[in-house]
């Protein structure tokens, strides 16, 4: 089936430093890339939606100029957490689209990410 | 928009019980909706899903699904739990068309905890 690899799955970074996240679908093209984050105990809050070769779309409260996504190709979609502070310690997970696959997408397995 | 509510956080089962976890979802427009799992620092699994046609969907693991269109309610159960279902369980919606571009909304998540 479907894969989504996605890493690091668990990061550790000084308050001020970047962090750059992968997901790559394996198998498939992505044409669109849903970015989520997920506070403990807590649902998953969209971020943003990416399509291939575009702009992402950010939801409403999201610093796009603090979330970089970039979606250069089919298979490749990156969020860099830009100048991170411990407030953007949380678990970040990705999912990909596709038509092939449309009404059920693939997750990551989600990244850690812990700023010190 | 659309809205999903499932009503129970916890849900403590012991094991080899049957269990069912609940879910309302609230939407102006017919909806697709999903079953997913997640374990422990990890993606989510998609355990099944409703398009259209039969309101009984199986998925996977033993689970099954009703979507029950005049109470909104999309309800997952399984016969027989086993200690390897402990996870967190997220119902999702998402409206149809556009394939692969649009986001899904998600639940707050219930916790089953199956204990032996």
């Amino acid at each position: 089936g479907a894969v989504v690899s996605q890493h690091p799955s668990r990061v550790i970074c000084k308050s001020g430093t970047s962090v750059k996240i992968e997901c790559r679908s394996l198998d498939f093209q992505a044409t669109t890339m849903f970015w989520y984050r997920q506070f403990p105990k807590k649902s998953l809050m969209l971020m943003a939606t990416s399509n291939e070769g575009s702009k992402a779309t950010y939801e409403q409260g999201v610093e796009k100029d603090k979330f970089l996504i970039n979606h250069a190709s089919l298979t490749l979609s990156t969020l860099t957490v830009t100048s991170a502070h411990p407030e953007d310690s949380s678990f970040y997970i990705c999912s990909a689209g596709t038509r092939s696959q449309g009404y059920g997408y693939t997750f990551g397995s989600g990244t850690r990410l812990t700023v010190v | 928009a659309q809205s999903v509510t499932q009503l129970d956080s916890q849900v403590p089962v012991f094991e080899e019980a049957p269990v069912e976890l609940r879910c309302n979802y609230s939407s102006s427009v017919s909806v697709y909706l999903f079953w997913y799992v997640q374990y422990p620092n990890q993606g989510l699994q998609l355990l099944l899903k409703y398009l259209s046609g039969s309101t009984l969907v199986k998925g996977i693991n033993g689970f099954e699904a009703e979507f029950n269109k005049s109470q909104t309610s999309f309800h997952l159960r399984k016969p027989s739990v086993h200690i390897s279902d402990t996870a967190e369980y997220f119902c999702a919606v998402r409206t149809p068309g556009d394939m692969g571009r649009r986001a899904l909304t998600f639940g707050s998540g219930t916790r089953l905890q199956v204990q032996p």
